[in-house]
């Protein structure tokens, strides 16, 4: 068990829909990281967020967003939502988002756009 | 792009042989970390090797760093069925803007 908690497992909707991806960190870690796997583009990062700021950008579409709350859980807003967002959606944490640090990853929420 | 390439894409060796993965980045690193995946699970760390360091072992596992060829490989000795997984290289950048970059992965399959 890594400490890293995603909700939901599961999540099927429609095009246009929006949904959020919620993710609680390990204890103590103060960074969050989201990444997008799907079985052509392999683990692509999204953002990252420490204590609560924005750190650093990757591929995120503009219409992704996120946020780290001052508890340190973070969500993921993903809308108008089209068929090539189905993938698996993972969070990751660290304690203090350093590249010396390694990545404690969440079991994923699988997405499925219909 | 990818930072982090994979080779070769899947590998299958029987229980008790070595595997072995390489990694290729493209830019200048800090650190370098393994990861495993097993099927639809996160990914787990395995080690972390920092640039000015050339080899590192934990276990069955070895791991190797080029940084003239801009190359890792992960060794895993006497490989088990419980071994078969996903495995990803993944790159910091010492551009200080803390992403982590992640390969396309080796698919390993140790049959028993």
């Amino acid at each position: 068990d890594s400490g890293v908690t995603q909700t939901p497992k599961h999540l099927i909707t429609a095009t246009g829909q929006r949904v959020t991806l919620r993710c609680s960190p390990r204890s103590g870690d103060l960074s969050v990281y989201w990444y997008q796997q799907s079985l052509d583009q392999g683990l692509q990062f999204l953002i990252q967020y420490y204590n609560g700021e924005e750190r650093a950008k990757g591929n995120i579409l503009e219409r992704f967003s996120a946020q780290q709350f001052p508890d340190l859980h973070s969500e993921l807003n993903l809308s108008s939502l089209e068929l090539g967002d189905s993938a698996l959606y993972f969070c990751a944490s660290s304690v203090a988002g350093q590249g010396n640090q390694p990545q404690h990853f969440g079991d994923g929420t699988r997405l499925s756009i219909l | 792009s990818q930072q982090g390439e994979e080779d070769p894409q899947a590998l299958s060796i029987q229980e008790g042989e070595n595997a072995t993965m390489n990694c290729s980045y493209k830019t200048s690193i800090n650190n370098l970390q393994w990861y495993r995946q097993n099927s639809g699970r996160g990914l787990v760390h395995l080690i972390l090797i920092r640039s000015n360091e050339r080899e590192k072992h934990s276990g069955r596992l070895r791991v190797t760093l080029d940084t003239s060829k801009k190359s890792s490989s992960l060794l895993i000795t006497a490989s088990r069925a419980a071994d078969t997984a996903s495995y990803f290289c993944a790159t910091d950048s010492p551009s200080g803007t803390y992403k982590y970059i992640f390969g396309t992965g080796t698919r390993l399959k140790v049959l028993a």
